[in-house]
């Protein structure tokens, strides 16, 4: 089945330092996943931070940037200077093939946890 | 806003007792989902819904039930809780076509069966 690896938490960062979470995935059911990073802020749900649906293209929001590489079946997270607000668990998603098209029964991977101290 | 709502936050429960965990959205989405995240894990699917009446199994229901009597809630039903049933449950609900894939998630629950 589909599967998807990231870095293991936690991770401690300085503030107005850089951050980069990996995230490497398996995809059996699909050649191309759509990708996903979704953060979870303390004491909320989680939410779509950022996707790419297209090989080769990057996505950005709030900073972050993620490259779908479907060469190395990667979609790492990056962001070169953190702030105390990024202070989450961020996780690394991918869609899978449904015979009735898109659907929310992702494929996540084990969340990391980040902490940016100041 | 769009906003899913989870209740109760906290639930400690004895093994073999029912526990029911419920999930309310405005979003007028037709799809919810509920997902449990174990240490180690990422979120797996349990059960998932397309609209009211409806419930399907995801990757690991045994020991679950769903139930969907509106658009708005959707329950999760432990008959027989069980220890290994320990962990934090999300309710996301979620579009249809294009955006199916963004969900929206409730702040979880936390369930601990003793």
């Amino acid at each position: 089945g589909d599967s998807v690896t990231q870095t293991e938490g936690p991770v401690t960062v300085s503030e107005s330092e850089s951050l980069i979470i990996n995230c490497t995935y398996s995809a059996t059911s699909i050649a191309y996943p759509n990708l996903f990073w979704y953060v979870r802020y303390p004491g909320e749900g989680l939410q779509l931070l950022l996707k790419v649906i297209t090989a080769g293209q990057k996505g950005s929001s709030r900073g972050f940037e993620a490259t779908y590489n479907k060469e190395t079946t990667s979609f790492h997270l990056q962001k070169a200077s953190v702030q105390e607000s990024d202070s989450a668990v961020y996780y690394c998603a991918l869609g899978r093939r449904n015979t009735g098209g898109l659907s929310g029964k992702l494929t996540f991977g084990e969340g990391t946890q980040v902490t940016v101290i100041s | 806003e769009a906003a899913v709502t989870q209740s109760p936050r906290n639930k400690v429960a004895v093994t073999g007792g029912k526990v029911t965990l419920s999930c309310n959205q405005t979003n007028n989405h037709n799809n919810m989902y509920w997902y449990r995240q174990d240490t180690g894990h990422g979120l797996r699917l349990i059960h998932y819904s397309y609209g009211a009446g409806s419930t399907e199994k995801g990757d690991i229901p045994d020991g679950y039930k769903a139930s969907r009597p509106s658009q708005e809630n959707f329950s999760l039903i432990l008959e027989l809780a069980t220890p290994s049933q320990t962990s934090v449950y999300f309710c996301a609900s979620g579009g249809q076509g294009a955006s199916a894939e963004t969900l929206y998630f409730g702040s979880g629950t936390r369930l601990t069966v003793l």
